[in-house]
């Protein structure tokens, strides 16, 4: 199993519409991080998250939230998809005492806005 | 200005050549840095840390400027599976990324 899952892998969905991306590890460590990709922009943080009771917001955290659910899990909501929230998006994991060995990112989320 | 600025590419060489790509950060409290691996539509992954001494793994060196806030990565007898883009990374708090610069190796 990868130590940082994300699911789904692909959504295609409708303008207004709520939507869940959810992000788990088995790495045990405490910082989690939502960013965002797109062609020509690179990587921007969206959220990240410290430890369980901490939530910060990155660079283009407007019409995203999140939800810290336990030390493992960290979801990213869209209340309401629109067409250029359509992009590849990243859960990336961290260890604040070995920041060295840098980002555990997941395979991603291919997320389509119509 | 960018936190991380790379110049995007591509880079188009032969197989058997060597290339180095820079990278030029902004924080100069940066704590460490990263030089990360994307093949097209998958995630990074860590390529190597960049020690302010130098630091080699196998075909790839990486050398650290702090004076002139500058990284760079240097990549002797391409391969064609070396074909990527490559982001650099700094941390500070948290991690700062380039956007990447493209390599394409050709045969």
């Amino acid at each position: 199993d990868a130590d940082v899952t994300q699911t789904p892998r692909n959504r295609i969905t409708k303008t207004g519409k709520r939507i869940m991306l959810e992000c788990s590890q088995t790495k045990g460590h405490d910082r989690m991080y939502w960013y965002r990709q797109d062609p020509g922009l690179g990587l921007r943080l969206i959220y990240y998250s410290f430890d369980v009771k901490d939530i910060n917001k990155g660079e283009i955290s407007d019409g995203y939230s999140v939800s810290r659910q336990a030390q493992a899990k960290f979801s990213l909501s869209l209340e309401s998809a629109i067409p250029n929230q359509t992009a590849l998006y990243f859960c990336a994991t961290s260890d604040s005492g070995t920041d060295n060995y840098g980002y555990t990112f997941g395979s991603g989320t291919r997320l389509t806005v119509v | 200005r960018k936190e991380v600025e790379q110049d995007p590419g591509p880079f188009n060489v032969p197989e058997g050549a060597t290339v180095a790509f820079n990278c030029t950060y902004s924080n100069s409290a940066s704590q460490s840095f990263f030089w990360y691996r994307q093949d097209c539509r998958k995630e990074p992954k860590l390529l190597m840390s960049v020690y302010s001494s130098g630091n080699e793994d196998g075909r790839f060196t990486a050398q650290l400027n702090r004076a002139s806030q500058y990284i760079s990565l240097l990549i002797r007898d391409s391969k064609l599976s070396d074909s990527a883009t490559y982001l650099c990374v700094y941390n500070f708090n948290k991690f700062y990324f380039g956007s990447g610069t493209k390599l394409n190796v050709k045969p």
